[in-house]
């Protein structure tokens, strides 16, 4: 089983939908959760962390989090086309250490 | 500096070289973790430093990668005697906190060719 997992995608949203980005992860005292967006032949940026069960918004996203179900999910309203990336979930372990999903591409189509 | 500068941008070595890459992180950032990312894959840990000590290496794939952070602040990946399997963008990152709030900013990472 992997630490981090994601659903590889693709996804596909009409711009102006919400797109819904689902993570799972095996280490049950895992502490803090975050969401990276990665443009193609760009480096990973930070768009959103969690600590806490329950929701978190930031504008348009919104991440949340269930360490009961270890599930962490994003959701982005009002999709744009420049919304169009790779999501990568990340998570701090137990052990410290950030591991990080294979990533969820979206396409956001006009 | 203004972000995470690793270099070179890219590497093309032959197989049997030995490598450096050179990770600078942000000025006063505490804790440097160094990822591989293969075409269409999430970052792959490899090892990670706070300050200058290495706290995990258990991603590092087999002996001939190591890596070093000897000031708490420049950091360098090594891999000696290199394999094709090498190929692959390194990255690294850098926060200014370590703990739950260890956020990482990336560098623009070093893609490395083995012929």
């Amino acid at each position: 089983q992997k630490e981090v997992e994601q659903n590889s995608g693709p996804l596909s949203v009409p711009e102006g939908a919400i797109a819904s980005l689902n993570c799972t992860y095996s280490d049950r005292v895992s502490q803090s959760f975050f969401w990276y967006r990665q443009y193609s032949g760009k480096s990973p940026e930070l768009i959103m962390s969690i600590y806490s069960n329950g929701d978190k918004e930031d504008g348009r996203f919104t991440a949340q989090l269930n360490k009961a179900s270890q599930y962490v999910s994003l959701l982005i309203r009002d999709s744009q086309p420049s919304d169009s990336a790779t999501y990568l979930c990340a998570v701090k372990s137990s052990a410290s250490k950030i591991i990080f999903g294979s990533g969820t591409r979206l396409s956001i189509r006009p | 500096g203004a972000g995470v500068s690793q270099s070179p941008r890219y590497k093309v070595t032959k197989r049997g070289q030995d490598v450096a890459l050179r990770c600078d992180p942000i000025s006063g950032h505490v804790s440097l973790y160094w990822y591989r990312q293969a075409l269409g894959q999430g970052p792959e840990f490899l090892t990670y430093f706070n300050y200058e000590a290495q706290q995990d290496k258990s991603g590092l794939p087999n002996d001939r990668f190591s890596a070093e952070r000897p000031e708490g602040s420049i950091s360098t990946l090594t891999i000696q005697r290199t394999e094709q399997r090498d190929s692959a963008m390194y990255r690294c990152a850098s926060s200014l906190e370590t703990g739950i709030n260890e956020k990482l900013f990336f560098g623009s990472g070093t893609q490395l060719s083995v012929l």
